[in-house]
């Protein structure tokens, strides 16, 4: 069946330094990616997404990089702040379905 | 603020009972969304409606249920709840079937 996955559960980072989060996915007929992003006691908030018939999309600070051949999907935050401290998701949907399938999260914790 | 307003936002109650989350959507989004995050499992889709009708199901137990009304807000119900339903349960709102998914605070369920 579908799965998205992650590689490290939690992530350490130097204030300042980048971060990068990774997502594995196994459902091939996934075509919208979404990374969220959950700091405690708050709901999920969208950060970016991206299509498949794309490999790279960028955002302020947040960029999010698609390989479709080894179905992986990471979130790069540049020059991480305090308040990127929280859990991350990265989430799939198929092309022709509504839901949203979740990753198991990723906590990033934000050195000072 | 996502726009999604869930109550109530904690609730504790014993085995065997039944309640009611509420959710209501932002203003004119017509697909709610059921989520439910465990701490073993991360965020689990259990049901989406859209303008009234259920459009996607996920893995909602039998002892689960949920509507959307009219005025678009929904309710996910649970029944003879056990130990194992404590979570937060996430409701979400998009103005599409397939649009990008705007989270609300969740409702904590703490089953004693």
């Amino acid at each position: 069946g579908e799965s998205v996955g992650l590689h490290l559960p939690t992530l350490s980072v130097q204030e300042g330094d980048n971060s990068i989060i990774n997502c594995a996915y196994s459902n091939s007929a996934s075509d919208y990616f979404i990374w969220y992003k959950q700091e405690s006691g708050k709901g999920p908030q969208f950060i970016i997404d991206i299509r498949s018939n794309m490999d790279k999309r960028q955002g302020q600070r947040v960029t999010v990089l698609l390989n479709k051949t080894v179905k992986h999907l990471s979130l790069q935050i540049a020059a991480t702040q305090p308040g990127d401290s929280a859990v991350y998701f990265c989430a799939e949907r198929e092309a022709a379905g509504n839901k949203l399938t979740f990753g198991g999260g990723t906590r990033v914790l934000v050195k000072p | 603020d996502s726009g999604v307003t869930q109550t109530p936002k904690h609730l504790i109650t014993a085995t065997g009972q039944r309640v009611t989350l509420r959710c209501s959507p932002r203003s004119g989004d017509l697909s709610v969304y059921w989520y439910q995050q465990s701490l073993d499992q991360g965020l689990q889709f259990l049901i989406q409606y859209y303008n009234g009708e259920e459009r996607a199901k996920g893995n909602i137990l039998e002892r689960f249920s949920a509507q959307q009304f009219p005025d678009l807000h929904s309710e996910l119900n649970l029944s003879s709840l056990e130990l194992g339903d404590s979570a937060l349960y996430f409701c979400a709102s998009s103005g599409t079937e397939t649009g990008e998914l705007f989270f609300g605070e969740g409702s904590r369920l703490t089953v004693l």
